[in-house]
């Protein structure tokens, strides 16, 4: 148990389907992270919250929307992905972006998406 | 561009063995590497490390930071099967603000059989 919970753990979609990826972090954490992680490749930092506001678009398709309504929870809607979308897609939190804070990221269980 | 390059990408080895694991890396504004183990699910902290020369140790893990050479290696000895996970490298680097930035690398697989 890391303070960060996402639902759902698993997930199918076909690609005309809108669904969200939900995350919670429990730590008191000020900022927050949507990663994807795809077979055999480095983590990819997909969106950066901070006190609520997007700091970093890592150019992500636009088929993938963040939604970060506090600093507790941050989502992503899903819309017309393709097959390659499929992946392990990470929630993260941590304290916050101050630069001398040794910043710890915690990473959430995942929600393996599977698109058809 | 940030780059981690982590070495070897996958490592078979037998329980009671010793493993180095290697990350290497190219950052603008170095601040700090850290380590993870991720077992099929969320990756989990292992170490931080910012100062060069200055073992973080746990257990039978422990981990050293080259800041010179630009490098770390992660240690296990006395393998055992619940060891065996995917072992992350992660470098944080920026000058601030909102230009932190955490860059991983591909990661190692290691499997420890009985």
């Amino acid at each position: 148990e890391t303070g960060v919970t996402q639902t759902p753990r698993h997930l199918v979609m076909g690609m005309t389907n809108k669904k969200s990826l939900k995350c919670e972090q429990h730590l008191g954490h000020n900022a927050m992270y949507w990663y994807k992680q795809s077979a055999k490749k480095p983590l990819e930092l997909m969106f950066v919250y901070n006190f609520k506001e997007q700091t970093e678009n890592n150019s992500v398709p636009s088929r993938f929307s963040p939604e970060c309504p506090n600093s507790s929870h941050l989502f992503l809607h899903l819309h017309t992905l393709q097959p390659e979308d499929s992946a392990l897609y990470l929630c993260a939190s941590s304290q916050d972006l101050r630069r001398y804070s040794g910043n710890t990221i915690y990473f959430g269980e995942g929600s393996w998406l599977t698109v058809v | 561009e940030d780059k981690v390059v982590q070495s070897p990408l996958s490592l078979v080895v037998h329980e009671g063995d010793t493993v180095t694991l290697n990350c290497s890396y190219e950052v603008t504004n170095f601040r700090s590497l850290l380590w993870y183990k991720q077992e099929k699910k969320a990756p989990t902290f292992l170490f931080m490390l910012t100062s060069s020369g200055i073992e973080k140790k746990s257990g039978r893990l422990s981990s050293i930071l080259d800041k010179k050479e630009l490098f770390s290696i992660l240690n296990i000895t006395a393998t055992q099967t619940g060891d065996s996970a995917v072992y992350l490298c992660a470098v944080e680097a920026g000058s601030g603000g909102s230009n932190y930035k955490l860059t991983f690398g591909k990661g190692t697989l290691l499997t420890v059989n009985p």
